[in-house]
């Protein structure tokens, strides 16, 4: 099947750092999506994206819809404790259906020891 | 609260019995969607729903794996004949129509753990 591919897998973070991944795919995507989950919990939306070249922020979070629509990165600036959980981005593809997200495989972000 | 409820939150089964999750969408909302989400990987598709008519079904829903969604609100996922391999996270979500479609929020899940 499709695949995103999401990176890092893992980090970690030190309060008042700031925080990119990306996420990247072999086929075209109409929108891209941002979510955070935490354990035991749904994911949540955090950012949607629908053109190419859009950044769009929310908060200390920005994310950008790749120029040639197979890209996506999420920044977090100023990270704070409450931002540790994991990260998904998720795609709809230019020919896939209305109802089809898919998903990465997530970028955990932990807490420096 | 007016998200996405999902009902039970966790469910340990024998392998071999059936098993029926309910989720409660956002009220406004008429498309619902079921996703399947095991350890360390993202959530994958199962099927989705736009009133009470099902337009969609990932190959992940084998013949065991039933969804309905009568009345166009709340939706339930039935699982018949459990195996070992259903263990996962099922997660649905709803959305509005249109644009709004893209967006969909999750409910907190229900963990099925089958022994």
């Amino acid at each position: 099947g499709q695949q995103l591919n999401q990176s890092p897998q893992s980090m970690f973070i030190q309060e008042g750092e700031d925080v990119s991944m990306n996420c990247t795919s072999s086929s075209i995507f109409n929108t891209w999506l941002w979510y955070k989950q935490d354990p035991g919990e749904g994911p949540v939306l955090l950012i949607a994206l629908y053109k190419a070249g859009e950044l769009t922020s929310n908060g200390r979070l920005t994310a950008q819809f790749g120029i040639t629509r197979k890209d996506s990165f999420l920044n977090i600036s100023a990270s704070i404790p409450s931002d540790v959980g994991i990260y998904f981005c998720a795609g709809q593809l230019v020919l896939g259906s209305q109802g089809n997200l898919i998903f990465g495989k997530g970028t955990k972000l932990s807490v420096k020891p | 609260d007016t998200g996405v409820s999902q009902d039970p939150r966790h469910k340990i089964t024998k392998r071999g019995q059936n098993v029926t999750f309910r989720c409660d969408p956002i009220s406004e909302h008429n498309r619902l969607y079921w996703y399947r989400q095991t350890l360390g990987q993202g959530p994958e598709f199962l099927t989705y729903f736009q009133n009470e008519a099902q337009l969609e079904k990932s190959r992940l829903l084998s013949d065991r794996f039933s969804a309905e969604r009568p009345k166009g609100s709340f939706s339930t996922l039935e699982i018949q004949r459990t195996e070992q391999g259903d263990s996962a996270m099922y997660l649905c979500a709803s959305s509005s129509e249109g644009q709004g479609a893209y967006e969909q929020y999750f409910g907190p899940g229900t963990r099925l753990t089958v022994t």
